[in-house]
C-alpha cells in the first residue's frame, strides 16, 4: 500500500463548477497535510495547508481533513481553466513537528473545460 | 528575495558516471529537501537537510548521497548513474522543516544514456 494514494485521473469539470480532488494516507500519526498545485512543466507551489480535522477555506479553495478515516480533500469552488493542473496531496510521515519526511501522492490532473 | 536556485538546468550523462547537482535555498531557510520525479512513480522524497545534518533520507539506494554547507547550500550526488536515474530532480527549501512551506527550486533533469 502507497503512504499517500490519489486518483491520478484526470478529473474534468466544466468551468464555474467545484472540483473535488481525494487523497488518503496510510500513516496514522501523520500531523501536517498540503496540497500542491503543479502546471505542466513547473514546479509544485503550495496552495493549501491543514493541521486539525475540519474545514479550512482560502478564498476558493477548500480543504478537508477527517484524521480517522485518514482522508484529506481539496474542493475548488468556481473552477476555471487557469486551475487546470496536477494537484500533488503531501503528508508528513513522523509526528515530530519539523523532522518527518513530506510524502507526496501521484497527484490529480485536473482539466477545467471552458 | 531570490527563489529556489538549481543548477545545472539540464544533464546527460552516460550510464556508469556519476553527477553532482547543487540547490542554493532562499536565503534564511536552513531546511532542504531534496525529490526525485518521474512520470511513473510521480515525487519521491531522497533526503532532507538541516544545519548541514541529514535528518531523514528515502528508500533509495546508496549511490545517491548529498550533503549541506554551512550557507545552507546542498548537494546531491549519484554515482554509477543507472538508465532509471533518468527523473527530474528538485530541491526543497524551508525555514525549519518539512510541517512548513516548502518552496521547490526549478529542478535539473537529468538524462541517463
Amino acid at each position: 500500500q502507497k503512504e499517500v494514494e490519489q486518483n491520478s485521473g484526470p478529473l474534468s469539470v466544466p468551468e464555474g463548477a467545484i472540483a473535488s480532488l481525494n487523497c488518503t494516507y496510510s500513516d496514522r500519526v501523520s500531523q501536517s497535510f498540503f496540497w500542491y498545485r503543479q502546471y505542466s512543466g513547473k514546479s509544485p507551489e503550495l496552495i493549501m495547508s491543514i493541521y486539525s480535522n475540519g474545514d479550512k477555506e482560502d478564498g476558493r479553495f477548500t480543504a478537508q481533513l477527517n484524521k480517522a478515516s485518514q482522508y484529506v480533500s481539496l474542493l475548488i469552488r468556481d473552477s476555471q481553466p487557469s486551475d487546470s493542473a496536477t494537484y500533488l496531496c503531501a503528508v508528513t510521515s513522523q509526528r515530530s513537528s519539523n523532522t518527518g519526511k513530506l510524502i507526496f501522492g501521484q497527484g490529480t490532473t485536473l482539466q477545467v473545460k471552458p | 528575495k531570490a527563489g529556489v536556485t538549481q543548477t545545472p538546468r539540464y544533464l546527460i550523462k552516460t550510464r556508469g558516471q556519476q553527477v553532482t547537482l547543487s540547490c542554493s535555498p532562499i536565503s534564511g531557510h536552513r531546511s532542504v529537501s531534496w525529490y526525485q520525479q518521474t512520470p511513473g512513480q510521480g515525487l519521491q522524497f531522497l533526503f532532507e537537510y538541516f544545519s548541514e545534518t541529514q535528518r531523514n533520507k528515502g528508500n533509495f539506494p546508496g549511490r545517491f548521497s548529498g550533503r549541506q554547507f554551512s550557507n545552507s547550500r546542498s548537494e546531491m550526488n549519484v554515482s554509477t548513474l543507472e538508465l532509471g536515474d533518468s527523473a527530474l530532480y528538485l530541491c526543497a527549501s524551508s525555514i525549519r522543516g518539512p510541517n512548513e512551506k516548502l518552496f521547490f527550486g526549478s529542478g535539473t533533469q537529468l538524462s541517463v544514456l
